[in-house]
């Protein structure tokens, strides 16, 4: 059956690495959503794309973080250079409404990121 | 805040029982969706309620919006072990493009 996949599942590192998220969406899809879930802030939207072009990204610390499609079964989500702050579970969700206001959106198991 | 306010933010009831979990908004919406989401887990998509709709039903689920009062409910009859989860209500806005604004979620608990 259909799922978004996301690797890795579990990521320790510690400061100052890169990390790098992928997500597939599922086929078909063609808007994806990346989410980060932490106890105090809930759930944030970070970045999301239409036809694999950026839509909104304004939730997202741009000094840091990045958010490309490079093809339209592929999403990535990298901090360069990483920080304790950025301890979280990151999601990556798609869509199959090309962005209408009905948009249901499909979610990932997430990653589990801890910055030491 | 652009996002729902849901309450209450625990929920703890015996099996059999209903669950009642509400969302309150500020700004206008589309539509208001509900995810659950179990621990460990992505959230999984409910239920979708449009604003020009009132009440929806999906199996043990029932979802009413009052878009006067700027208000939802999620009630879940009959309440088994499997639906312990959290519950989120996320609102959409017209010119949004799919993107949806979660609230902070009801933690429900339920007793076998």
């Amino acid at each position: 059956d259909a799922r978004v996949t996301q690797t890795p599942r579990h990521k320790v590192t510690e400061m100052g690495q890169e990390v790098t998220m992928r997500c597939q969406p599922i086929l078909g899809h063609n808007t994806v959503f990346w989410y980060r879930q932490t106890m105090m802030q809930g759930l944030e939207l970070l970045a999301y794309f239409r036809n694999r072009a950026p839509l909104d990204d304004s939730g997202m610390p741009k000094d840091r973080f990045s958010a490309e499609m490079p093809d339209a079964t592929l999403a990535t989500l990298k901090i360069q250079p990483s920080e304790p702050r950025d301890s979280a579970v990151y999601f990556c969700a798609s869509g199959p409404h090309g962005g209408s206001p009905q948009e249901t959106q499909y979610f990932g198991p997430g990653t589990r990121l801890l910055v030491l | 805040s652009q996002q729902g306010e849901e309450d209450p933010q625990a929920l703890s009831i015996q099996e059999g029982e209903n669950a009642t979990m509400n969302c309150s908004y500020k700004t206008s919406i589309n539509n208001l969706q509900w995810y659950r989401q179990n621990s460990g887990r992505g959230l999984v998509h409910l239920i979708l309620i449009r604003s020009n709709e009132r009440e929806k039903h999906s199996g043990r689920l029932r979802v009413t919006l009052d878009t006067s009062k700027k208000s939802s409910s999620l009630l879940i009859t009959a309440s088994r072990a499997a639906d312990t989860a959290s519950y989120f209500c996320a609102l959409a806005r017209g010119t949004s493009y799919g993107k949806l604004t979660f609230g902070q979620g009801t933690i429900l608990t339920v007793h076998p």
